[in-house]
């Protein structure tokens, strides 16, 4: 079990500019998840993925976030044309087949727009 | 939507010291319960989960309990130790797939 991975740890970019995020969950874990977290605030909610299909997403996620999941394995986020107030900790987390089990999740990707 | 409250928002103790952490929501039809904990910058690690049938969960020091008509659960934390150091999380999960998290409590262990 190597847990969920994310990459970069750490994204420093200038306003304007588009970044792509890279989530790989636990290889046997069918069900994904993308979080944002700023500081000292809980988790939002972004997105979800069963296998391959987003069943999700949530309605404060504007049309600049796309995510998607190829082949039910790795995940990515993009964010087109990023703004100061996309500067964030990028959560990804996984999960089994059945609900009732733990989240996983990454360590997160860090984003700052200068 | 859920919402979901913790308090205190910060929390200071003395070593040894037992506490308790709490959690409220406001949608009680939920499918379950998790506490998680963060350290400073890094993600979360889930601690406990209670199913919404479930009363408690226990995991060495630490033991949850839910009172899902309330919408209210607590952390009870026994002999606390530094490294309990953290931010502690709860968050529920509707019977959809969405978890609604908490803002948090920032616990702080005194040596």
């Amino acid at each position: 079990d190597t847990g969920v991975s994310q990459d970069p740890r750490h994204k420093i970019t200038k306003r304007g500019q588009n970044v792509t995020f890279r989530c790989d969950p636990i290889s046997e874990h069918n069900r994904l998840y993308w979080y944002r977290q700023t500081l000292g605030q809980g988790p939002e909610f972004l997105t979800y993925f069963q296998n391959e299909a987003q069943l999700e997403k949530s309605r404060l996620l504007s049309d600049r976030f796309s995510a998607e999941r190829p082949k039910g394995s790795f995940s990515t986020l993009e964010i087109q044309r990023t703004e100061q107030g996309d500067s964030a900790m990028y959560l990804c987390a996984s999960s089994p087949r059945y609900s009732a089990e733990k989240l996983f999740f990454g360590s997160g990707t860090q984003l700052s727009v200068l | 939507k859920q919402e979901v409250t913790q308090i205190p928002a910060a929390l200071s103790v003395p070593e040894g010291e037992n506490l308790v952490l709490n959690c409220s929501f406001t949608d009680s039809a939920i499918y379950n319960l998790q506490w998680f904990r963060q350290d400073p910058g890094k993600g979360l690690t889930s601690l406990l989960l209670i199913q919404s049938s479930q009363r408690e969960q226990t995991s060495g020091r630490l033991n949850a309990s839910l009172d899902k008509s309330s919408g209210r659960s607590t952390l009870y934390i026994a002999a606390s130790q530094p490294g309990d150091s953290a931010t502690y999380l709860c968050a529920v999960q509707n019977t959809g797939n969405q978890f609604y998290f908490g803002t948090g409590t920032s616990l702080t262990v005194i040596p």
